[in-house]
């Protein structure tokens, strides 16, 4: 597509469920990125995805999160055991790796855990 | 650990003055920086960059300085327009050309009319 397209754009879910946020990148882009900002913070980095290599995953902030890509294409991000903390917009982009340093940022998934 | 810091939360400035936001960065180690500018309800989106082999870059009303005696970068609007009005990021390339941005926490700007 055109553009990064998140799934869904907003989800409310219960305490202790788990969830899973789903992203469509550019295709052809090599790079794919997830990040989450919680109200009032800024962008906090989650996990990056690079070709076939093994994925970053040094920022996720517990074992409750998991994330997975296929191949150069859609990912997703689980959460298990949903916590209030969690509550966040959960961004993903995807970038080329020639060049243009700029990621292209999807609108996000606004994920509400009551 | 923050490497990037905007001190500054919020910002409002008069339609058709200059827009000045700011950056500061730890680690000397980043060679790239970029703005990204995010409305309500979207994505940040891609404004400016600057190589850390330059001091200036400049697009239309947008020019990016940096001072790395300093570690420190700003974004110049003007002259700055209603739509500017959004949260502004700056980030920072991880060293090693990982393409891992680090973002700061965003400065929101309002234009006033």
């Amino acid at each position: 597509g055109a553009g990064v397209s998140q799934s869904p754009s907003n989800k409310v879910t219960e305490k202790g469920k788990d969830v899973e946020l789903r992203c469509d990148p550019i295709s052809g882009h090599t790079a794919l990125y997830w990040y989450r900002q919680r109200l009032g913070q800024g962008l906090e980095f989650l996990i990056y995805f690079q070709g076939n290599s093994a994925p970053d995953k040094s920022g996720l902030p517990s074992d409750r999160f998991s994330a997975e890509r296929t191949g150069e294409s859609v990912s997703t991000l689980t959460i298990q055991r949903t916590q209030q903390e969690d509550s966040a917009v959960y961004l993903c982009a995807s970038s080329s790796t020639r060049g243009n340093y700029g990621y292209t940022f999807g609108s996000g998934t606004r994920l509400t855990v009551v | 650990d923050q490497q990037v810091k905007q001190n500054s939360p919020s910002l409002s400035v008069q339609e058709g003055r200059i827009s000045i936001l700011n950056c500061d960065y730890t680690n000397s180690m980043f060679d790239y920086f970029l703005w990204y500018k995010k409305y309500p309800a979207e994505g940040p989106t891609f404004l400016i960059s600057i190589s850390s082999i330059k001091d200036k870059n400049e697009d239309g009303r947008f020019t990016v300085f940096l001072n790395k005696s300093a570690k420190h970068l700003s974004l110049h609007i003007v002259p700055s327009q209603p739509g500017d009005s959004a949260v502004y990021f700056c980030a920072a390339n991880t060293p090693m050309g990982a393409q891992k941005l680090v973002f700061g926490q965003g400065t929101r700007l309002t234009i006033n009319p």
